[in-house]
């Protein structure tokens, strides 16, 4: 069966820091990767998603990016964190666009 | 664009009754919808799905339907248990993309 790991679960980071969040899955190759940022009361926002390795797409501009080293990983990094960068990101993954998403537990990020 | 909301944020059950939550979309582009259950802390977790070339479907305990002509899809559970308090999200297919509502909040009353 599919498996999807995201760590850390938790980050407090301050304002100015680095970001790397990691997502790998397991028992599939060549998964669609999805990430996401949860806002309370709001729908899941897309941030990126990728078809395979190497290809990223970037759906709203911000102080984030994505990269997909590996067929199963997709990482969500930053160079320099925002106060704006709080929030709950989820990674997913898809076997194909028309497909159901399966979620991570996600990350919950704390910029002081 | 393309938008996909509930009507109720929160809603309140008691245990053993049914339970209706509503969604509605903007556009009749998307075919095929999902609905998911969040429970705190934790991701969505996919519950069931309807194809555009279907009204209904049912799985265990939960049933699907999907109105096109008034663009509105709902999520009915039987026999609500306390267990399934979470918040709970509507999602259409638009192009490659998923876009999401914001969630309704089910509790589960004793």
């Amino acid at each position: 069966s599919q498996t999807i790991h995201q760590w850390p679960a938790t980050l407090v980071q301050p304002v100015g820091s680095p970001l790397s969040l990691e997502c790998t899955v397991e028992g599939t190759s060549n998964p669609n990767l999805y990430w996401y940022r949860q806002a309370a009361g709001r729908g899941l926002q897309l941030l990126f998603y990728s078809v395979g390795i190497g290809q990223i797409s970037s759906e709203v501009p911000q102080n984030l990016s994505a990269s997909r080293p590996q067929d199963r990983q997709f990482i969500l990094s930053s160079k320099k964190l925002l106060l704006s960068d709080s929030g709950f990101y989820l990674c997913a993954w898809n076997r194909d666009s028309n497909q159901p998403l399966h979620f991570g537990d996600g990350s919950r990020l704390s910029i002081l | 664009g393309e938008s996909v909301g509930l009507h109720l944020p929160t809603l309140s059950v008691q245990e053993g009754d049914n339970s209706i939550i509503n969604c509605a979309y903007s556009n009749s582009a998307s075919d095929y919808f999902i609905w998911y259950k969040q429970e705190s802390g934790k991701g969505p977790q996919f519950i069931i799905d309807i194809r555009s070339n279907m009204d209904k479907r049912q799985g265990q305990r939960v049933t699907v339907l999907l109105n096109k002509t008034v663009k509105h899809l709902s999520l009915q559970i039987a026999a609500t248990q306390p267990g399934d308090s979470a918040v709970y999200f509507c999602a259409g297919l638009y192009g490659q993309n998923f876009v999401f509502g914001p969630g309704t909040r089910l509790s589960v009353l004793p």
